[in-house]
């Protein structure tokens, strides 16, 4: 079975750019979640998306988006991009999104903002 | 609001020998996980062992087992045997019960072995 996949790996952009990342959950997973991983917050959770619907939502400005599709692929936006955007952005997919379901995480995009 | 606590930011063990990683959170939740995640150098996270808090035994995974002290909201993770292969970021994370709000991690422990 193959396991999440997140495209692109690496980004550059600039200030300013926007930018869009695409996960593609392990199949007959519906449940698709957004992490951003820095050095100096760690880990954070951005958004939930189960069954095209955006379910939870972490404490992000509203730069940061998100969809899924009916094949439970998901992206996530970030418009008007920052410095501090830079970061390693996880996505993880399960089964129905509860944590009696095993969780399981993409390599990650690593996006660089100049 | 949820927190999770990693109180050693390195740890190192000889290989074959034991140790012990510990995790503290703060929840008012009643129904919930607890997870630790292991993070090699450049590779994905891959979840090592879970804990429902419903569960008064401790969860174990082969050479991985937590202590999960529910009064006190300390989840340690002991890795015994310790192998090259263990070398990684740890992360302790926890959950709501019902997936919502996602998971709250912890700062990492980066865990060196020593050959």
């Amino acid at each position: 079975k193959a396991g999440v996949t997140q495209t692109p790996r690496y980004l550059i952009k600039t200030r300013g750019q926007q930018v869009t990342l695409s996960c593609s959950p392990i199949s007959g997973h519906r449940s698709v979640s957004w992490y951003q991983q820095t050095p100096g917050q760690g880990l954070q959770f951005l958004f939930e998306y189960f069954s095209e619907t955006q379910r939870n939502k972490g404490n992000f400005p509203g730069r940061f988006s998100g969809r899924q599709f009916s094949n439970s692929r998901s992206e996530m936006n970030v418009s008007t991009l920052e410095l501090g955007d830079s970061a390693l952005y996880l996505c993880a997919s399960s089964l129905q999104g509860l944590f009696s379901d095993e969780q399981f995480f993409g390599p990650g995009t690593r996006l660089t903002v100049l | 609001a949820q927190t999770v606590t990693q109180s050693q930011p390195e740890m190192s063990v000889q290989e074959a020998e034991t140790v012990t990683l510990s995790c503290t959170y703060d929840t008012s939740e009643s129904d919930y996980y607890l997870f630790w995640y292991k993070q090699p150098p450049s590779r994905q996270m891959i979840l090592v062992i879970r804990q429902e808090a419903y569960k008064q035994q401790n969860a174990t995974e082969n050479r991985f087992s937590v202590n999960f002290q529910k009064a006190a909201k300390s989840f340690s993770l002991k890795i015994s045997d310790s192998q090259l292969g263990d070398a990684a970021m740890y992360f302790c994370a926890y959950g709501k019960g019902g997936g919502a709000d996602g998971l709250t991690f912890g700062k990492g422990t980066h865990l060196i072995i020593q050959p």
